[in-house]
């Protein structure tokens, strides 16, 4: 158990649908770190949080957005999804207050299914 | 942005095999990261490499961070059904998103018993 709790597990929808997923970062854990992984692509950075603030983008598409709130949970919203959106999503937390030693702590993923 | 060339794609061995995987680079790397991912779960650390030249192991594997700090290479020795799973490489360097981590695309290592 990482201590990275995510919600839902699976999920299915249909195009031009909107979900919301849900991570808890480890207890102590500043840094959120939103991955998709797909078959051919490997895991693909989506975005960073820090405290509540972005940090980092990476490939995330227009139609996706994500925050990070006071209590430090964070939510990756994905809006009029398209058949191409199917993959695991992965959230990830980082220990704070350390060098940076490139070691994340990743939940279980969200599995998301589009129609 | 940082790409990183993760070989071979995927490993059909058969158990007791060795397993060798690399990861190459155009870029520079201050660390040089593998993970695994069991099937059903998120990617876990194995080995973190902080040095160029390092050699380390963890158990059955081992791993080693190149002289040019642009590859990395993992063995994995008598290989057994629960090394099933996706291995990824991963460099962090300064700067750059994601606190400077970018990853591989994964080695899938399938064990025919």
């Amino acid at each position: 158990d990482s201590g990275v709790t995510q919600t839902p597990k699976h999920l299915i929808t249909a195009t031009g649908q909107r979900v919301t997923l849900r991570c808890s970062p480890r207890s102590g854990d500043l840094s959120v770190y939103w991955y998709q992984q797909s078959l051919d692509q490997g895991l693909q950075f989506l975005i960073q949080y820090y405290n509540g603030e972005e940090r980092a983008k990476g490939n995330i598409l227009e139609r996706f957005s994500a925050q990070q709130f006071p209590d430090l949970h964070s939510e990756l919203n994905l809006s009029s999804l398209e058949l191409g959106d199917s993959a695991l999503y992965f959230c990830a937390s980082r220990q704070t207050g350390t060098p940076n030693t490139g070691e994340l702590f990743f939940g279980e993923g969200s599995r998301l299914t589009v129609l | 942005g940082q790409q990183l060339n993760q070989s071979p794609q995927s490993m059909f061995i058969q158990e007791g095999e060795d397993v060798s995987m690399n990861c190459t680079s155009s870029s520079i790397f201050n660390t040089w990261l593998w993970y695994k991912q069991d099937p059903g779960e998120g990617p876990v650390l194995l080995i973190a490499l902080y040095k160029a030249g390092e050699l380390t192991s963890n158990g059955r594997l081992t791993a080693q961070f190149g002289i040019t700090r642009k590859d990395s290479f993992l063995n994995i020795s008598a290989s057994i059904p629960s090394d099933v799973g996706i291995y990824f490489c991963a460099g962090l360097a300064s700067g750059g998103g994601a606190d400077g981590l970018t990853f591989g695309k994964g080695t899938h290592l399938i064990i025919q018993p």
